[in-house]
């Protein structure tokens, strides 16, 4: 069963700062892994979408890095803003099976 | 409309009650899902439509939960005799079945049972 841990649970910076946001899964064999943002109350919107086959994608200040073989993702977010400040959520999903597999997120502050 | 939506944004019923939760997904989307999530959880799968039919209910926890979507689009989610743990934050995707199948979500239905 595949299972998805994100690291750190929280987070809190000071506005400007460059920062990293860990996620690792335990079944190597995905199809795809997407970052996404939730603010209290709300839904999830999607940040990133790194298909297997991609190391890393760019979105503005976000970099999304993947190494499928040691189960590992990172989310590079540069130069902070308070307006970042939201839950960070990856999930994966298997190539067998459509669902999506997500970790607990990782709530992130930027302090001005 | 422009993204997927969700009905009611909140619902409270009493333990015992039936409810249903509305879905209606981006036009075009053939795939739909649901999840729910818990406070300060990530979201858990329950169940995936492909077209009209469920090609994956191994996520619904028992058998008061039961969705539909009978034309291809829109989807309901009901629960029978609701149970004060079954308050959640349901949320439903979809997504184009072909390329990146990247999943758009809505905005939640929080269900609070009483």
């Amino acid at each position: 069963k595949q299972e998805v841990t994100q690291i750190p649970a929280a987070l809190s910076v000071p506005e400007g700062e460059n920062l990293v946001l860990n996620c690792s899964f335990t079944d190597s064999a995905i199809y795809n892994l997407q970052w996404f943002r939730q603010d209290p109350g709300k839904g999830l919107t999607s940040l990133l979408l790194i298909q297997s086959s991609q190391r890393e994608q760019t979105s503005g200040r976000l970099n999304a890095s993947l190494d499928k073989s040691s189960g590992r993702s990172t989310l590079y977010i540069a130069a902070s803003q308070p307006g970042d400040s939201a839950t960070y959520l990856c999930a994966v999903k298997e190539t067998s099976g459509s669902r999506l597999t997500f970790g607990e997120g990782t709530q992130l502050t930027v302090n001005p | 409309g422009a993204g997927v939506s969700q009905t009611p944004s909140n619902k409270v019923t009493e333990k015992g009650k039936y409810v249903e939760l509305r879905c209606d997904p981006i036009s075009g989307h053939t795939a739909l899902y649901w999840y729910r999530q818990s406070l300060g959880q990530g979201p858990e799968f329950l169940i995936y439509f492909q077209g009209t039919g469920a090609a994956d209910d191994s996520g619904l926890p028992n058998d008061r939960f039961f969705a539909v979507r009978p034309e291809g689009s829109v989807s309901t989610l009901k629960i029978q005799r609701t149970e004060r743990g079954d308050s959640a934050v349901y949320l439903c995707a979809s997504s184009s079945y072909r390329g990146s199948y990247e999943q758009y979500f809505g905005p939640g239905t929080r269900l609070t049972v009483t």
